[in-house]
């Protein structure tokens, strides 16, 4: 149980084109959704965390008209890459959790890698 | 603001060897840390987690042991195999319910 998916797994681009990838929670409802990016041997950074039906919450430093996050329903949250660039490739990885899976847990999706030609 | 550091950040052992990573947080107000395995270019496998209230957790040759008020956890695993080779990440849910993870410890387990 507490599958997430993510799609896609990878894409490429080129520079300046947008980017939607998409988390789901495949069985429970995730009452939040994290996004985390994942720089070449670096640790996971939290970009930004999202509750259903609310504004996303952007970490210092992370522009949110860039990296525009909807969570529209308890089981779906989009990130979309908006006029992506060489500096924004990076593995980017979406975590969710919900009230009937602990809420403290979180349970993290494949990963998405996007590279920005 | 919560730092989580881990120590080494590489190691290489040969196979059977045990081992142990480390992990120390400077919040010691978390709700509970994860040990999770990361293999190159995949996601993260969660391989234990440990609430604020238990001071071990146990799965397989994995053990997470936990030390709030010291701010330290250490990752012991018996009997390396070339299959554990990955990179080791611990993270703690702190007051926010947020994750913050360390740099992680790139284990390598030669055959």
């Amino acid at each position: 149980g507490a599958v997430v998916s993510q799609h896609p797994s990878w894409v490429i681009c080129k520079s300046g084109t947008s980017v939607k990838i998409e988390c789901r929670s495949l069985d429970f409802q995730a009452t939040t959704m994290f996004w985390y990016r994942q720089f070449p041997k670096q640790s996971l950074m939290l970009m930004a965390t999202s509750n259903e039906g609310s504004k996303a919450t952007y970490e210092q430093g992370v522009e949110k008209d860039k990296f525009l996050i909807n969570h529209a329903s308890l089981t779906l949250s989009t990130l979309t890459v908006t006029s992506a660039h060489p500096e924004d490739s990076s593995f980017y990885i979406c975590s969710a959790r919900g009230l009937d899976r602990g809420y403290n847990e979180q349970f993290f999706g494949p990963g998405t890698r996007l590279t920005v030609l | 603001k919560q730092e989580v550091t881990q120590i080494p950040a590489a190691l290489s052992v040969p196979e059977g060897e045990n081992l142990v990573l480390n992990c120390s947080f400077t919040d010691s107000a978390i709700y509970n840390l994860q040990w999770f395995r990361q293999d190159p270019g995949k996601g993260l496998t969660s391989l234990l987690l440990i609430q604020s209230s238990q001071r071990e957790q146990t799965s397989g040759r994995l053990n997470a042991s936990l030390d709030k008020s010291s701010g330290r956890s250490t990752l012991y695993i018996a009997a390396s195999q070339p299959g554990d080779s990955a990179t080791y990440l611990c993270a703690v849910t702190g007051s926010a319910r947020q994750l913050t993870f360390g740099s992680g410890t790139q284990l390598t387990v030669l055959p």
